[in-house]
Parts: C-alpha cells; sequence; structure tokens
C-alpha cells in the first residue's frame, strides 16, 4: 500500500490555472474510475471536491475537474482564487478493497 | 445537519488499547459504508479503516492491520475503532468520514479527535 505521488507543492497567481496530478498504478488509479480529491484548510476537516475521477460534488465551485489517464489522475484548478490555498490530497481505491492516499500537494497563490 | 462527531481521543502509553468513536446523525447511517482516516502532526492524509454500511465487510491499512478493529452499532449511529498494542507513530487526529452511495468518496468528515501515544 504504497501512498501515491504528488507533487510537494505547486503555485498559480489569481486568475491562472493549475494542475496537480497524482500518479498511482495498474492496482488503485489505473485500475479503477474511483480517484477522489480534496481540499484542505490548515487546522480544518478535508473537504471532498471531485469524485470518481471526475465528477463534482453539489456546491462545489466548477472551477475544479478532474480526469485520468493511465495511472495518472489531475486535478486542475481555473481561475485561481486566494480561498484555493490549501493542501490537496487525491486518493484511489485499490485491488484490495482498500484505499490509498496520496502524500499531498501545497497550492500557493501567489 | 448532516454530522460526525468524534469522540474518545486521548494522551495513552505505548502499548495500551484506546477506543474512539463517531457519533452520526442528520442521514441514515445504516445505509453508508463509513471510513477511519488519521492524520499524524504536520503530515498528510492516511487511510486506516472501512466498514461497509452492514458491519459484514472490513478492510484495513497494512500499518494496523492486527492491532485496529474497526465497528459500528447501527442501533445507536456509532461507528468506533478499537486501538490496540499502540506505538508512537500511531500519534495524529483521527476523522471519521461517510462514503458516497454507490461512489468512491468521503463526503461527510467529523471535526476529529486527536490521539496522542507518548511515555
Amino acid at each position: 500500500q504504497s501512498a501515491l505521488t504528488q507533487p510537494a507543492s505547486v503555485s498559480g497567481s489569481p486568475g491562472q490555472s493549475i494542475t496537480i496530478s497524482c500518479t498511482g498504478t495498474s492496482s488503485d488509479v489505473g485500475g479503477y474510475n474511483y480517484v477522489s480529491w480534496y481540499q484542505q484548510h490548515p487546522g480544518k476537516a478535508p473537504k471532498l471536491m471531485i469524485y470518481d475521477v471526475s465528477n463534482r460534488p453539489s456546491g462545489v465551485s466548477n472551477r475544479f475537474s478532474g480526469s485520468k489517464s493511465g495511472n495518472t489522475a489531475s486535478l486542475t484548478i481555473s481561475g485561481l482564487q486566494a480561498e484555493d490555498e490549501a493542501d490537496y490530497y487525491c486518493n484511489s481505491y485499490t485491488s484490495s478493497s482498500t484505499r490509498v492516499f496520496g502524500g499531498g500537494t501545497k497550492l500557493t497563490v501567489l | 445537519q448532516v454530522q460526525l462527531v468524534e469522540s474518545g481521543g486521548g494522551v495513552v502509553q505505548p502499548g495500551t488499547s484506546l477506543r474512539i468513536s463517531c457519533a452520526a446523525s442528520g442521514f441514515t447511517f445504516s445505509s453508508y459504508g463509513m471510513h477511519w482516516v488519521r492524520q499524524a502532526p504536520g503530515k498528510g492524509l492516511e487511510w486506516v479503516a472501512a466498514i461497509s454500511y452492514d458491519g459484514s465487510d472490513k478492510y484495513y491499512a497494512d500499518s494496523v492491520k492486527g492491532r485496529f478493529t474497526v465497528s459500528r452499532d447501527n442501533s445507536k449511529n456509532t461507528l468506533y475503532l478499537q486501538m490496540n498494542s499502540l506505538r508512537a507513530d500511531d500519534t495524529a487526529v483521527y476523522y471519521c468520514a461517510k462514503d458516497l452511495f454507490r461512489r468512491h468518496g468521503f463526503d461527510i468528515w467529523g471535526q476529529g479527535t486527536m490521539v496522542t501515544v507518548s511515555s
């Protein structure tokens, strides 16, 4: 159960778009369309932003979108806003019926 | 409203046991799979355990398998995590989280309960 691989940090200016990658294996990310993404602000519980690769829960801005190609999933945030500055985590279902998180990516809005 | 409230955290010595709870309200608890996720101080999220809606299926991370047991009481709308043989690296905030219905994602999270393992 190795953690999924995410970049430690990404940054962008307000109004720009950024993409966070999440790389796994054929036993997790590549094997199922069951990747989800979470936003976490300091001292707060995580918040679901994307489920099943590309679906947005009700209430989540359409500036957030998800996709997947092979063993790598991606979260794209368009029209960056100051409030988007947070940590982001991907999560995937695995062939063992367990779940695994990525190491997390710190997004800085310049 | 829909919410999860964890309780039972605290400071314990290495090798001892602790049970934490998660009280659910505002939704039909017995219809959803549930998870425990932890976060060590200054670190990322780690999935710990999952239990099916009726308690018949349970899954664990390798790091806790054989030491932790997840259970639920649907009559009390409560999720539990029994933690035995605790180690210093189990120190973390423990969150409970609710599964989406027939989808994969944790849509509701509790506020977390801190477990500190220290002598």
